[in-house]
């Protein structure tokens, strides 16, 4: 039972030019989302979250949007630079469980 | 502030070997969350902490596998008779009591293959 699926294993967009991410989830209990952004042989490092009470949220480059009628969040980065390119994953978590479930990942890639 | 430090970073076992990993959280943090990854996975969710208390075990842990967090410092996790299913990155997480909603910050990971 995937709770949260990220249906696109990977992304490739140029240098500059706005990277969306796709993340849909189906439990409605979920009431906070995270970004995170991972390269090879490191841990998860946190990017941006939102809770279910906004609809978005902005971190410099970084821009979330959740829309709960549709059960689907996007990570948009604009612009989009070399040190972007990782696996981006998304999560989710309800207040009472206190534990993240994780989409599949999208690896991003920036071509110059 | 050094982050969430994990030991070791790769760990080779034979199988039915027994292995011990230590995760020190993030020093003002009293929530620690232990994850395991495979390849082309998210992260799944393990076991959690709340000081000492181990809070919730996912179904994923079997008999198997044991963690202690002893004066709510640093963690261990502990995988008796590996199987070579047991492969996997093991990611350790810690977070601050801020009400509900939080986000965890993650160590390394200490990357297991069992041979």
């Amino acid at each position: 039972d995937q709770q949260v699926k990220q249906n696109s294993p990977s992304l490739s967009v140029q240098e500059g030019r706005i990277s969306i991410l796709n993340c849909d989830y189906t439990n409605s209990m979920f009431d906070y989302f995270l970004w995170y952004k991972k390269y090879p042989a490191e841990g998860p490092t946190f990017l941006i979250s939102i809770s279910s009470i906004k609809d978005k949220n902005e971190d410099g480059r970084f821009t979330v949007f959740l829309n709960k009628s549709a059960k689907h969040l996007s990570l948009h980065i604009v612009p989009s630079q070399p040190g972007d390119s990782a696996v981006y994953f998304c999560a989710a978590s309800d207040g009472r469980a206190q534990k993240l479930v994780f989409g599949q990942g999208t690896r991003l890639t920036i071509n110059p | 502030d050094t982050g969430v430090s994990q030991d070791p970073r790769h760990k080779i076992t034979k199988r039915g070997q027994n292995v011990t990993f230590r995760c020190d959280p993030i020093s003002e943090h009293n929530r620690l969350y232990w994850y395991r990854q495979t390849l082309g996975q998210g992260p799944e969710f393990l076991t959690y902490f709340q000081n000492e208390a181990q809070l919730e075990k996912s179904r994923l842990l079997s008999d198997r596998f044991s963690a202690e967090r002893p004066k709510g410092s640093f963690s261990t996790l502990e995988i008796q008779r590996t199987e070579q299913g047991d492969s996997a990155m093991y990611l350790c997480a810690s977070s601050p009591y801020r009400g509900s909603n939080t986000e965890a910050f993650f160590g390394q990971g200490t990357r297991l293959t069992v041979v």
